[in-house]
């Protein structure tokens, strides 16, 4: 299948300060990408759909002025957590839709976010 | 709105033994059906999917089952491992293109 990763795969910061999560489809182009939340022993919860050159959608309840999306092009997407504080603390996990395999959904490994 | 519902929450079976985790879809627009496994501290891996063209679906010791008219959908897990422990995700893609996750299954495969 295909490959999509995510960096960092940790990170830990301060609260108040911006985290960057990078999201790359690695042998194909993505024209959409979705971020989600995962809190320990639940769901995914999807958090917003990226679309490459124009604005991302986000769900109902997330703040798209706390959580930038940039999808610059066809095989990066980025996720922007501003100003953390300890709530947002949650494993952030991106995927990224095939065209070229009927629109199938490929995961990348996550992202670990802890803010002190 | 659109919801998946997924059951059982945890599953125990001693090594092989099989394992069966339903789900149910309220999207009668739906037509792709995913299945995910998640080890801890990784993202979900793609397992075996079903169209709704499409009533079954197998893969080795993997299958899936599709009811369109009910709109329930199973994954059957044969000659379980220790390998397959992890939480499996159902999920249905909406008349949307939105994917709904249903709440998961935490699989033990006792050796």
């Amino acid at each position: 299948g295909a490959v999509v990763s995510q960096h960092p795969s940790r990170v830990i910061c301060k609260s108040g300060t911006s985290v960057k999560i990078e999201c790359r489809s690695l042998d194909f182009q993505a024209t959409t990408m979705f971020w989600y939340r995962q809190f320990p022993k639940q769901s995914l919860m999807l958090m917003a759909t990226s679309n490459e050159g124009s604005k991302a959608t986000y769900e109902q309840g997330v703040e798209k002025d706390k959580f930038l999306i940039n999808h610059a092009s066809l095989t990066l997407s980025t996720l922007t957590v501003t100003s953390a504080h300890p709530e947002d603390s949650s494993f952030y996990i991106c995927s990224a839709r095939d065209p070229g395999m009927n629109n199938e959904q490929f995961f990348g490994p996550g992202t670990r976010l802890t803010v002190l | 709105g659109e919801n998946v519902e997924q059951h059982p929450s945890t599953l125990s079976v001693q090594e092989g033994d099989s394992a069966v985790i339903k789900c149910t879809y309220s999207d009668s627009a739906s037509n792709y059906f995913p299945w995910y496994k998640q080890e801890l501290g990784k993202g979900p891996q793609l397992i075996i999917d079903i169209r709704s063209n499409v009533g079954e679906k197998k893969d080795q010791r993997i299958a899936v089952t599709l009811n369109k008219t009910a709109k329930h959908f199973s994954l059957h897990i044969t000659e379980t491992q220790p390998e397959d422990s992890a939480v499996y995700f159902c999920a249905a893609i909406t008349g949307g293109f939105k994917t709904i996750f249903g709440a998961g299954t935490r699989l033990f495969v006792k050796a």
